[in-house]
């Protein structure tokens, strides 16, 4: 059984300040890493993609991967209020006889900006 | 480029009947993933499809069941519905080669079983 875990929400921080949102998995062959925010009501949306150790960047998001740790975190700067959603990390696990399989979500950790 | 579409995107039906839900990828996408979203379970994977062959199961039963057609167009069916069927099922697209994992959900198809 592949696991994804999250940090338990809900998160709540204040307008402005950095938002750390943080992942850990069982499966020691993953070799990719994803992180979705869903807005309530809506379809889970591709924030950020990441497949090599250490940081990745993408304006205010920066997604941190430890393979050895099997640890995955995503860190929100100048958090917003319209960043408040719930984000979904996931995990792509290579299947039998090929490397493509399938991912493993979390639970998602609901998190809340306030002004 | 369009995104992922689903049709249609809201459906009741009755304990019994079966229900047929249609995603028509990204363009150039190959790779066709079905989730099932429930509150109590999360998002569970179904099935994916690549150039119209199931290459990956979940643990569902066989009443769930999906296709892929020569376009990449992908349906699934629910055939004998429960109410634990009540779901949000959430299609997914990828290039599905080339060493790109990288999934894009279209809005979701709201199913109520009554």
């Amino acid at each position: 059984q592949k696991e994804v875990e999250q940090n338990s929400g809900p998160l709540s921080v204040p307008e402005g300040a950095i938002a750390s949102l943080n992942c850990t998995y069982s499966d020691r062959v993953s070799q990719s890493f994803f992180w979705y925010r869903q807005y309530s009501g809506k379809s889970p949306e591709l924030i950020m993609s990441i497949y090599s150790n250490g940081d990745k960047e993408d304006g205010r998001f920066t997604a941190q991967l430890n393979k050895a740790s099997q640890y995955v975190s995503l860190l929100i700067r100048d958090s917003q209020p319209s960043d408040s959603a719930t984000y979904l990390c996931a995990v792509n696990v290579p299947g039998r006889g090929s490397t493509l399989g399938r991912l493993y979500f979390g639970r998602g950790t609901q998190l809340t900006v306030w002004p | 480029k369009a995104g992922v579409t689903q049709t249609p995107r809201y459906l009741i039906k009755t304990r019994g009947q079966q229900v047929t839900l249609s995603c028509s990828p990204i363009s150039g996408h190959r790779s066709v993933s079905w989730y099932q979203q429930t509150p109590g379970q999360g998002l569970q994977f179904l099935f994916e499809y690549f150039s119209e062959t199931q290459r990956n199961k979940g643990n569902f039963p066989g009443r769930f069941s999906g296709r892929q057609f020569s376009n990449s167009r992908s349906e699934m069916n629910v055939s004998t519905l429960e109410l634990g069927d009540s779901a949000l099922y959430l299609c997914a697209s990828s290039l599905g080669h080339g060493g790109s994992y990288e999934q894009y959900f279209g809005p979701g198809t709201r199913l109520t079983v009554t």
